[in-house]
């Protein structure tokens, strides 16, 4: 069975602090890893996303890195901020399909 | 420009009641999808449509789940005899074309209570 195991289930950070969220994957046929943050009430948004052919994407103050060898990627949140207190949903796309295979999700809370 | 929207955006409903799940996407976008979040739960993905062609319908947990498109536009997604086991958010998303690159943009829900 395809599945994305991710942790930690919650996560408390300090303002200013690194927020780390990590997925793991056991289907080498996944080629495409996005993560998505969704606010209460509100439905998943996109935040950043990788292809397995590189090791690290930086977008402002998120960063993805991927280490396909032990098929783990992880989202990376610099000086975190309280307005990034959300729940964070790591994903992946097997090859050839149109499908995303969600992790369970992060709920990060950055005090102030 | 508007966003997908769902309706409604809170059900409750009693053991045995069919529900109908209703979510409109963004305008032109040619794919769409519905997930269920379950309580401390991921998104599990239940269907998806390009156009108003469902290809694969595997992910829909059981035949009292259906679901259709019409006019490549407005989607309906259908529990006959709910269960208390179906309550959880239903959440539809759109992207332009039927790829995954293409961002899912997703609306904000349906929260359903079997009671």
């Amino acid at each position: 069975q395809q599945q994305v195991k991710q942790s930690p289930q919650s996560l408390i950070v300090q303002k200013g602090g690194i927020s780390i969220i990590n997925c793991a994957y056991e289907n080498t046929a996944f080629d495409y890893f996005p993560w998505y943050q969704q606010f209460p009430g509100k439905g998943p948004a996109l935040l950043i996303a990788i292809r397995p052919d590189v090791s690290e994407k930086k977008e402002g103050r998120f960063t993805i890195s991927f280490n396909k060898s032990a098929k783990q990627f992880s989202l990376h949140i610099m000086d975190s901020q309280p307005g990034d207190s959300a729940t964070y949903f790591c994903a992946a796309s097997p090859t050839g399909t149109y499908k995303y295979i969600f992790g369970t999700g992060t709920r990060l809370k950055v005090l102030a | 420009g508007a966003g997908v929207s769902q309706s409604p955006s809170n059900k409750v409903t009693e053991k045995g009641k069919d529900v109908e799940l209703r979510c409109d996407p963004i305008s032109g976008h040619t794919a769409l999808y519905w997930y269920r979040q379950s309580l401390g739960q991921g998104l599990e993905f239940l269907i998806y449509f390009q156009g108003n062609s469902a290809p694969d319908k595997s992910g829909l947990p059981s035949d009292r789940f259906s679901a259709e498109r019409t006019g490549g536009s407005v989607s309906t997604l259908t529990i006959q005899r709910t269960q208390q086991e179906d309550s959880a958010v239903y959440l539809c998303a759109s992207s332009l074309v039927w790829d995954r690159v293409y961002e899912q943009f997703f609306g904000p829900g349906t929260r359903l209570t079997v009671l």
